[in-house]
């Protein structure tokens, strides 16, 4: 079976600091990896994309980067983070040719201050 | 205009009530539903899931999608606490990288 593994569930930050968030997917090869951020009350809000090794599409300009350096490993990252960084980071993947079904990690809360 | 709209809520019922929760969307390309749920600090878990229009059940859980209507439901029958939680519907177009995501609901079932 299909395992995502995310880390850390939490996480505080002062402003300018810099930021590693990591994700991994067991059990399957070469899926689509997602970051999602969810800012509190409200709905999920994609922020990079990936389809295959070294392949990033990000749907919004931020301080944000990430990076697939292995096929199941997805890494979130900046290099100064803002406060308005603060929110709930979600890692999820996907089957090709499974639909559209998102299976989601546990998800990490950031805090800047 | 959003391309999902949902209503965020809370919705607050008493055990064993049915629960209705919708959501609108513009983009008429969309053909996968989803629905999850959502417990605090957790990630999403899939719900349910229906391509195209019709109805889908799975025990207390009925998920409808009109396309022509541009309007997507999910019941739940018997409502325990247990169902309190945060849900989300979801959508996506053929072959389409991305998933669209409503605000979500939050559900209170009290016992």
């Amino acid at each position: 079976s299909q395992t995502i593994h995310q880390w850390p569930a939490t996480l505080v930050q002062p402003v300018g600091s810099p930021l590693s968030l990591e994700c991994t997917v067991e059990g399957t090869s070469n899926p689509n990896l997602y970051w999602y951020r969810q800012a509190a009350g409200r709905g999920l809000q994609l922020l990079f994309y990936s389809v295959g090794i070294g392949q990033i599409s990000s749907e919004v300009p931020q301080n944000l980067s990430a990076s697939r350096p292995q096929d199941r490993q997805f890494i979130l990252s900046s290099k100064k983070l803002l406060l308005s960084d603060s929110g709930f980071y979600l890692c999820a993947w996907r089957f090709h040719g499974d639909g559209e079904k998102l299976f989601f990690g546990s998800g990490t809360q950031l805090s800047v201050l | 205009q959003k391309e999902v709209e949902q209503d965020p809520g809370p919705l607050s019922v008493p055990e064993g009530a049915i629960v209705s929760l919708n959501c609108t969307y513009s983009n008429s390309a969309f053909q996968y539903f989803m629905w999850y749920r959502q417990y605090s600090r957790k990630g999403p878990e899939l719900l349910m899931y229906t391509y195209s229009s019709g109805n889908k059940e799975d025990g207390r859980f009925t998920a409808q999608v009109d396309k022509s209507s541009k309007y997507i439901s999910l019941f739940i029958r018997d409502s325990q606490p247990s169902d309190s939680a945060t849900y989300l519907c979801a959508m996506s177009d053929t072959g389409g990288f991305k998933t669209i995501f409503g605000a979500g609901t939050r559900l209170f079932v009290k016992a």
